[in-house]
């Protein structure tokens, strides 16, 4: 997934502690969103953002917060991890007509 | 809010078979995407749509928007078309996609 890098792509977590997982794409996107990926449930947003300095909430978003501070990087902080958690998250970059996906993070919460 | 269903859940076909994914949604669109991840790996955007059809080599995408359904096609299927295949729909606006639960397709030599 040439353009979206997500970092890291796996961390151990125990509940309570806190985490920020970084995506940064180059493809001078406005629009960056944050998924999160669990069995039998498809992906569902979090929260999203139109361009720098802005962000909003998506279908899930408690327990997250999220900056956009610089256009190419998206931050997905979890400031007290919760076993509930535990999933894999997606970060997506979107410019017109094309969507990029990051590989993904790999979370897990003890 | 959307309501994006896909069919079949699970399929696994032979090698050099036809292969046919359908997605329907509930509401109006402005797009539709078929995205695909590998086990354990990514997800990589296959097609945007917005009216009529796609073709990128062995695959095709169809959608028809007054009947609110798209369909990917796979011709002369391979193992390594062994994948998840995901349709998402996009309203329009700035608030991301709404996505099926995916389509698990196997593909045997």
């Amino acid at each position: 997934n040439a353009g979206v890098t997500q970092t890291p792509k796996f961390r151990v977590l125990k509940t309570g502690q806190s985490m920020t997982l970084l995506c940064a794409q180059d493809m001078n996107h406005e629009y960056m969103y944050w998924y999160r990926q669990d069995p039998g449930m498809g992906l569902r947003l979090i929260h999203y953002s139109v361009g720098e300095g802005t962000t909003a909430k998506g279908e899930v978003p408690d327990g997250y917060n999220v900056s956009r501070l610089k256009k190419q990087n998206f931050l997905l902080g979890l400031e007290s991890a919760a076993p509930s958690q535990t999933s894999v998250y997606f970060c997506a970059s979107e410019g017109i007509g094309e969507l990029f996906f990051g590989e993904g993070s790999r979370l897990t919460v003890l | 809010k959307n309501e994006v269903e896909q069919s079949p859940q699970n399929l696994t076909a032979q090698e050099g078979e036809f292969i046919t994914i359908n997605c329907s949604y509930s509401v109006g669109i402005s797009a539709l995407h078929w995205l695909q991840q590998h086990p354990g790996g990514g997800i990589v955007s296959l097609f945007m749509l917005s009216s009529g059809k796609k073709k990128h080599g062995r695959l095709i995408a169809t959608i028809n928007i007054q009947e609110k359904h798209s369909s990917l096609h796979i011709t002369a299927s391979h193992p390594r078309d062994s994948a998840v295949y995901i349709c998402a729909a996009s309203g329009g606006g700035a608030d991301g996609l709404t996505f099926g639960k995916g389509t698990h397709l196997i593909i045997q030599p």
